[in-house]
This record gives structure tokens, C-alpha cells and sequence, in this order.
């Protein structure tokens, strides 16, 4: 069974510093990856994603995320945050095992706040 | 394109009382999912379908039952509703199971 740990629950940050929000996961198959961001009072949206190809994925506001799959994580950073990304934060899992019925399986988020 | 779209947004309840939580999207999605999240738990999985006409269970179904009988809508029910349901519900779809899901802007549930 597939399953998604975020280190930090929530992570204060300056403006202008850099971020980094930790995920580790575990899974027995190999594995596609997501960050979802969810800003207050609306819905999840892709933050982005690793299905296959290069390690280093770079998504949408700036952000980027590593596959390590040696230490089974999947990093998201930032290298100068603003305000405005002032949001909870989610790690999901969906592993390829099964036929075609894969799942996401999400972290219990990550709280970002980004202070001036 | 509204993507994906839920009614109602809020509602309250009272123990016992039945309701049903509608989930509309416009993508021609085959996969779509009811999720619950409460504090510090993140989102969990109660029901999802892979196709019009089928249902399945996810990790948390108990209380819930679910229908897709149009590709398009997924129907989310309470039959009698208890204090533990009190959360928020989002509805998702995707295109496969492994591919991207667009989340609906949710729906706030208070069970009194």
C-alpha cells in the first residue's frame, strides 16, 4: 500500500527567503507524484507533477520539486517566496500497480505561511 | 468551461436528516471522486468511479453511498446524517487514474 508523509505541518517564512516543504513516500512499485496547492476557502490545484523523464520538475508560481528515488521523496522548493503563496500545500502519491484503477493517495498538507 | 462545479456550497444539517451533494464536470472525464478533509488529516478518499455506471469504495465509505448515472455527474449521499460527517466534501475528476484530478471548489457540510 502506497502512503505520503510531510515532514512539517506548517513552515513560517519571511518574504523574499527561500522554501523548502519535505514529502517522503512509500510505495512497493514505482510511483507518479504530485504537489497540489490549496489557497483559503477554494479547491486543490496542480501545483505540478512527476510521471517519468527528468528528476527535476518545475511547475507553475516558481516552484520546483526533485524526485529522489533512492530516498523516496519528492521535495517542493522555492528559491524567493511572496506573500501571496500563503497556502496549504499537499504531497499525493498514485502508484502503478493494480490495472488501471490508480488512486491518489494525498499527505495531511502543509501549512505556508509567507510573512512580510 | 466551469471545469468542475458543486451545489451546494454550505450547508447545515441536523442528526439523522438525509441530503445529496451534486458534483457536475464539463471535461468528459471518465474518473471522478468524493473526498472529505478535516483538520490535520488531509484529504481522504470516501467513493470514485472509473466510468458512467460504476461506484467504488475508497478508505473512508461508511455513511456515504454514491451514484454516476450520467458521465458527467457524481452524486454524493448522506442517508443519515451524524455530527462525524461535518466537514468539507470536494468533488475531483480526472481523465485517467494516474493522471491529473481538477478539484470543485467544495462544499462546507455542519451536521448538528
Amino acid at each position: 500500500a502506497q502512503s505520503v508523509t510531510q515532514l512539517d505541518s506548517q513552515v513560517p517564512v519571511f518574504e523574499e527567503a527561500p522554501v523548502e516543504l519535505r514529502c517522503n513516500y512509500s510505495s512497493s512499485v514505482s510511483v507518479y507524484l504530485f504537489w497540489y496547492v490549496q489557497y483559503p476557502n477554494q479547491g486543490l490545484q496542480l501545483l505540478l507533477k512527476y510521471l517519468s523523464g527528468s528528476t527535476l520538475v518545475k511547475g507553475i508560481n516558481g516552484f520546483e520539486a526533485e524526485f529522489n528515488k533512492s530516498q523516496t521523496s519528492f521535495h517542493l522548493r522555492k528559491p524567493s517566496v511572496h506573500i501571496s503563496d500563503t497556502a496549504e500545500y499537499f504531497c499525493a502519491v498514485s502508484d502503478l500497480a493494480g490495472g488501471s484503477n490508480y488512486k491518489l493517495t494525498f499527505g495531511k498538507g502543509t501549512l505556508l505561511t509567507v510573512n512580510p | 468551461n466551469a471545469g468542475v462545479t458543486q451545489t451546494p456550497k454550505f450547508r447545515v444539517l441536523k442528526t439523522g436528516q438525509s441530503m445529496t451533494l451534486l458534483c457536475a464536470q464539463d471535461m468528459n472525464h471518465e474518473y471522478m471522486y468524493w473526498y472529505r478533509q478535516d483538520p490535520g488529516m488531509g484529504l481522504r478518499l470516501i467513493h470514485y468511479s472509473v466510468g458512467e455506471g460504476t461506484t467504488a469504495k475508497g478508505e473512508v465509505p461508511d455513511g456515504y453511498n454514491v451514484s454516476r448515472l450520467k458521465k458527467q455527474n457524481f452524486l454524493l449521499g448522506l442517508e443519515s446524517a451524524a455530527p462525524s460527517q461535518t466537514s468539507v466534501y470536494f468533488c475531483a475528476s480526472s481523465y485517467s487514474g494516474a493522471d491529473t484530478q481538477y478539484f470543485g471548489p467544495g462544499t462546507r457540510l455542519t451536521v448538528l
